[in-house]
């Protein structure tokens, strides 16, 4: 099984900062990395999807970068309603694992 | 617009069984493989199963594996999840969501609003 790590598990920022995210894989996925912001009482939402491409009606300050083993999820200006829990997932191959979470907070 | 609308889950005794369903609309069902995705209570998502878009092929993560049967009803553009000898710690949220296919790196792109499912004596 493919085993994804992201870091930090926490994260505390500001609004306004700019804040990284990284996610690594045990074996190489290509770009088939994928990313999700978690609120408390909702159901995930999509981010990113294939390492880079913006899911529709996403804010253009969420992007993805990366290829092969090593990811990461940028929000280039934090806003008040961007703090969440952000996943990894990968879809190379089943089990189709997700990252242990990283919680963004308020500084 | 897409919809992913599943059934009521409901205290479950150790050692029970449950199946969940999940309605869908909006979309062509029949042309997309679904999943099964819970997360427990202060843990993170777990993926649980995954159905091919006209059910030929289910696979599981290996802690519900036996245990768990995903299937579909693409006549009634239904999923549904046969939970059975059910433990503790399958307490969670289990949540319906649409793949999004294979060019787009199996993402999963619409989640339904999940249903609790407690497990408890």
């Amino acid at each position: 099984d493919i085993q994804m790590t992201q870091s930090p598990s926490s994260l505390s920022a500001s609004v306004g900062d700019r804040v990284t995210v990284t996610c690594r894989a045990s074996q190489p996925i290509s770009t088939y990395l994928n990313w999700y912001q978690h609120k408390p009482g909702k159901a995930p939402e999509l981010l990113i999807y294939a390492a880079s491409s913006l899911q529709s009606g996403v804010p253009s300050r969420f992007s993805g970068s990366g290829s092969g083993t090593d990811f990461t999820l940028t929000i280039s200006s934090l806003q008040p309603e961007d703090f969440a829990a952000y996943y990894c997932q990968q879809g190379y191959s089943t089990p189709y694992t997700f990252g242990q979470g990283t919680r963004l907070e308020i500084k | 617009q897409i919809q992913l609308v599943e059934s009521e889950g409901g205290v479950v005794r150790p050692g029970g069984s449950l199946r969940l369903s999940c309605a869908a609309s909006g979309f062509t069902f029949s042309q997309y493989g679904m999943h099964w995705v819970r997360q427990a209570p202060g843990k993170g998502l777990e993926w649980v199963a995954l159905i091919q878009y006209d059910g030929g092929k289910a696979y599981y993560a290996d802690s519900v594996k036996g245990r768990f049967t995903i299937s579909r009803d693409n006549s009634k553009n239904t999923l549904h999840l046969l939970m059975i000898s059910l433990r503790a710690e399958d307490t969670a949220i289990y949540y319906c969501v649409k793949d999004a296919g294979y060019v787009n790196a199996h993402s999963f792109d619409y989640w339904g609003q999940g249903t609790l499912v407690p497990v408890s004596s």
